[in-house]
């Protein structure tokens, strides 16, 4: 299957700080990508769609200015926690979509594990 | 729009004996239906999917699901437990295109010796 990466794996910050997270499909391109959200114990939560070129679209109570998308490339999308806070320590997956798969298959990312202090 | 239910929080069973991992689902569309194993502080592991066709589908692991439409479920089984089947198990719906999966709450697999 195809893989995707993330960097880093894993990252700890001080509370104000702003983390970047790098998602990337390394064999397809992706015109899509998905950045979900799983606390401790929790199931993965949809945070925003990405598409390649254009404005991100966010999940319903998900702060747009706090956690900024960029899918400035074909196999690129970023995630910028700004101003981080420890309610924001969180294990953080993106998916990106293959379209050449024939039904659309998405691929996971190990994740990012964020604490902030 | 589709949501995924799945039936107990956690599951306990002896080593040995049969896995049944509950999951239904509700979806507006034909469904594309997962589930995915997550071992502590990892990443999600693809188990098997259907998408169209046979509606029994073989995973790895010895792990296997069956598409009832009828009853909007996509149960997972493995006839045997083994310790290392351990893990959070969560089951996910989408729909076709672009659309994302979404996830049940999990469950929680122990496997007693």
């Amino acid at each position: 299957g195809a893989v995707v990466s993330q960097h880093p794996s894993w990252v700890i910050c001080k509370s104000g700080t702003s983390v970047k997270i790098e998602c990337r499909s390394l064999d397809f391109q992706a015109t899509t990508m998905f950045w979900y959200r799983q606390f401790p114990k929790q199931s993965l939560m949809l945070m925003a769609t990405s598409n390649e070129g254009s404005k991100a679209t966010y999940e319903q109570g998900v702060e747009k200015d706090k956690f900024l998308i960029n899918h400035a490339s074909l196999t690129l999308s970023t995630l910028t926690v700004t101003s981080a806070h420890p309610e924001d320590s969180s294990f953080y997956i993106c998916s990106a979509v293959d379209p050449g798969t024939g039904y659309n298959e998405q691929f996971f990312g190990p994740g990012t594990r964020l604490t902030v202090l | 729009a589709q949501s995924v239910t799945q039936l107990g929080s956690h599951v306990s069973v002896s080593e040995g004996a049969l896995v049944l991992l509950r999951c239904n689902y509700s979806s507006s569309v034909p469904p594309y239906l997962f589930w995915y194993v997550q071992y502590p502080n990892q990443g999600l592991q693809l188990l098997l999917k259907y998408t169209t066709g046979a509606t029994l589908v073989k995973g790895i692991n010895g792990f296997e699901a069956e598409f009832k439409k009828s009853e909007t479920s996509f149960h997972l089984t493995k006839p045997s437990a083994h310790m290392s089947d351990a893990a959070e198990y969560f089951c996910a719906v989408r729909g076709s295109g672009n659309t994302p999966l979404v996830f049940g709450k999990g469950t929680r697999l122990s496997v007693i010796a």
